[in-house]
């Protein structure tokens, strides 16, 4: 069964302090692996694909990069407004849906 | 605009009493999904709808039920709720199983 494991389930950063959120996964044939950011009380919002192994993604000052076993985002000189839930997703080849990891609260503090 | 509208938004009831949540995509997507999210456990996916009138179970499908009878609309039905399907409920939509979701603005449901 695919699963998907997220770290640290929350994580508080000062302003301008970089850091990295975790993912890791099992499947058996990656479609596609996806971020998303979600604010509180609000859907899910795309952030990256990535497909295969060796693969990066950046989007301001985020970065997804991806290995055959666990993606990271990287976050360059966080803001307050980063401050969010970030949700991994994977969808394997012989499934018709994402499964979600339970996601990383972020905070960042001014 | 590009969106996936729900409703409603906050929805409070009580056990057994049958209700409908809508969900809406303006965007032409065959795939279309219904996830609840709780603390802890992230987003489940309860059913899915891979094009008009094809549905399928997802991983929580009991006490749900589900119809596709045009593209744009995927509504979730509770025939008789219960306490513990308490609990926040998003709607999204995909070109195709594969590719990013579009998601609703969630609709929080209490049964009490």
């Amino acid at each position: 069964e695919d699963q998907v494991t997220q770290s640290p389930e929350a994580l508080r950063l000062q302003e301008g302090e970089s850091s990295s959120l975790n993912c890791s996964y099992t499947v058996s044939g990656l479609r596609g692996l996806f971020w998303y950011r979600q604010d509180p009380g609000k859907g899910p919002e795309f952030l990256f694909t990535l497909y295969s192994a060796g693969e990066e993604k950046e989007k301001e000052r985020l970065k997804a990069t991806l290995t055959k076993k666990e993606s990271f985002l990287h976050i360059t000189a966080p803001k307050p407004e980063d401050s969010a839930t970030y949700l991994c997703a994977v969808q394997a080849d012989n499934n018709n849906d994402m499964r979600f990891g339970a996601g990383t609260r972020l905070t960042v503090k001014p | 605009e590009a969106q996936v509208t729900q409703n409603p938004r906050y929805l409070i009831t009580v056990t057994g009493k049958k209700l409908t949540v809508t969900c809406s995509q303006n965007m032409n997507h065959e795939y279309m999904s219904w996830y609840r999210q709780d603390p802890g456990l992230g987003l489940r996916q309860i059913y899915y709808s891979m094009n008009v009138e094809v549905t399928d179970k997802g991983d929580v499908p009991e006490g749900y039920k589900v119809s596709r009878k045009e593209k744009r609309n995927f509504p979730l039905i509770l025939e008789s709720p219960s306490p513990n399907q308490t609990s926040l409920y998003f709607c999204a939509s995909r070109i195709y199983r594969g590719t990013e979701a579009f998601f609703g603005q969630g609709t929080r449901l209490t049964v009490v």
